[in-house]
């Protein structure tokens, strides 16, 4: 079946490092791709996406390309704020209904 | 434009009873996705909506049960509560076809003692 894999955390960066978060996945099809990130006390957001491969999504300085061949879309931002300390969750979608498959989550705390 | 937004913000229950989670869908939304999400966990999908029809489900007992309304609003449903139900419930909202961007409202925190 379909499923996600990101790596854990916490990842703990001091600021303006250079952040990586992993993930892979496997699906049948060809499946879109997602990061979402949650604040403290609230729900998703939409951080990303990619709805085909080597297509890149970037928003707020974050940036994941969709590699294929590795069923692979890692997050990455080239230098962090405090105000980036969340949970990142990547997901995707492949075939039928719009339902999101989600991993578990990458806790990020980034300090001064 | 408006939003998703969920309601309550926060619940409490004991085990055995029931509880009805509210969401209304972003303006210009005919689909209302729920999500279930344990502490430490990524979101699970609970079931979809779609134009008032059910239109998938994941592996969810039947008392989970939802509903949406002709506004495109819905509600989840959960009987007999039993102490793992105990999550924060997101609802999402999107405008439809297989890969629509999923728009999620701020989620109820249930405690169920």
């Amino acid at each position: 079946g379909n499923s996600v894999t990101q790596m854990e955390g916490p990842v703990t960066l001091s600021e303006e490092a250079f952040l990586t978060i992993n993930c892979t996945y496997t699906a049948t099809g060809y499946p879109s791709l997602f990061w979402y990130v949650q604040y403290p006390g609230e729900g998703l957001q939409l951080l990303l996406k990619a709805t085909k491969a080597d297509d890149k999504g970037s928003n707020k300085g974050f940036e994941a390309t969709y590699r294929k061949e590795t069923t692979s879309f890692h997050l990455e931002k080239g230098s962090v704020q405090v105000s980036d300390s969340a949970v990142y969750f990547c997901a995707l979608v492949s075939g039928g209904y719009n339902k999101l498959i989600f991993g578990a989550g990458t806790r990020l705390a980034v300090h001064p | 434009e408006t939003g998703v937004t969920q309601s309550p913000t926060h619940l409490i229950k004991t085990r055995g009873q029931q509880v009805t989670l509210r969401c209304s869908s972003q303006s210009g939304h005919n689909t209302v996705s729920w999500y279930q999400q344990a502490l430490g966990q990524g979101p699970q999908f609970i079931f979809q909506y779609y134009r008032e029809e059910e239109n998938g489900r994941g592996n969810f007992p039947p008392r989970f049960s939802g509903l949406q309304f002709p506004n495109y609003s819905s509600e989840l449903n959960v009987n007999a509560l039993e102490l793992d139900d105990s999550a924060l419930y997101l609802c999402a909202s999107s405008s439809g076809g297989t890969e629509e961007t999923q728009y999620f409202g701020p989620g109820t925190r249930l405690l169920v003692l």
